[in-house]
């Protein structure tokens, strides 16, 4: 079955900075990758997802990247703000969907 | 409509009892998906409908674990003889179909005593 690794487990960057996350993906025939936001107590919420057919997508200060050779995909968020705290899963989806183990990101002000 | 809701919202139980949690999904998604996350952890994936059907139930960690949705709409997962190990919060999602986004609901936090 598909096997998702995420980096870092955790995050720290100072507000205004760039944060970068990474995954990597095991089933080469999973073809859509989701990234959920999840704040402490809450439901993981989506804040961004590409196709396969896709190298990239942007939305304002959020972007992903998709490398289907390299079987890794990236979330990128520029300008940092503290209210992005929060811990970020990617997923991988074939028949169904399997997440990264999270990053927690923390966005000192 | 709505978004996917899921009750309750707690519960807790003793160890060996049986649970039941619900959730009900956005109305007119076709595809249903349980998971379990523990703290610090991703969602796991447990089992997947496709309308009535389980197309894929190959997450559910033992035969304790059940989980229906007979008319196509809200769903139930069922836990028999509850164990400690099984304290964790049960995440329902739905969406339109297979492979497209989805969403999920707030969760039924369970611990087990």
């Amino acid at each position: 079955g598909e096997n998702v690794e995420q980096h870092p487990s955790t995050l720290s960057v100072q507000e205004g900075d760039s944060a970068v996350i990474k995954c990597t993906y095991s089933d080469s025939a999973s073809n859509y990758f989701p990234w959920y936001k999840q704040e402490l107590g809450k439901r993981p919420q989506l804040i961004i997802d590409i196709r396969s057919n896709v190298g990239e997508k942007k939305d304002q200060r959020i972007a992903v990247t998709l490398n289907k050779t390299a079987k890794h995909f990236s979330l990128h968020i520029t300008e940092t703000q503290p209210e992005d705290s929060a811990v970020y899963f990617c997923a991988a989806v074939n028949n169904d969907m399997r997440f990264g183990a999270g990053t927690r990101l923390t966005v000192k002000p | 409509g709505a978004g996917v809701s899921q009750t309750p919202s707690n519960k807790v139980t003793e160890k060996g009892k049986y649970v039941e949690l619900r959730c009900d999904p956005i109305s007119g998604h076709t595809a249903l998906y349980w998971y379990r996350q523990s703290l610090g952890q991703g969602p796991e994936f447990l089992i997947y409908f496709q309308g009535t059907g389980a197309a894929d139930d190959s997450g559910l960690p033992n035969d304790r674990f059940f989980a229906v949705r007979p008319e196509g709409s809200v769903s139930t997962l069922k836990i028999q003889r509850t164990e400690r190990g099984d304290s964790a919060v049960y995440l329902c999602a739905s969406s339109l179909g297979k492979g497209e986004t989805q969403y999920f609901g707030p969760g039924t936090r369970l611990l087990v005593l």
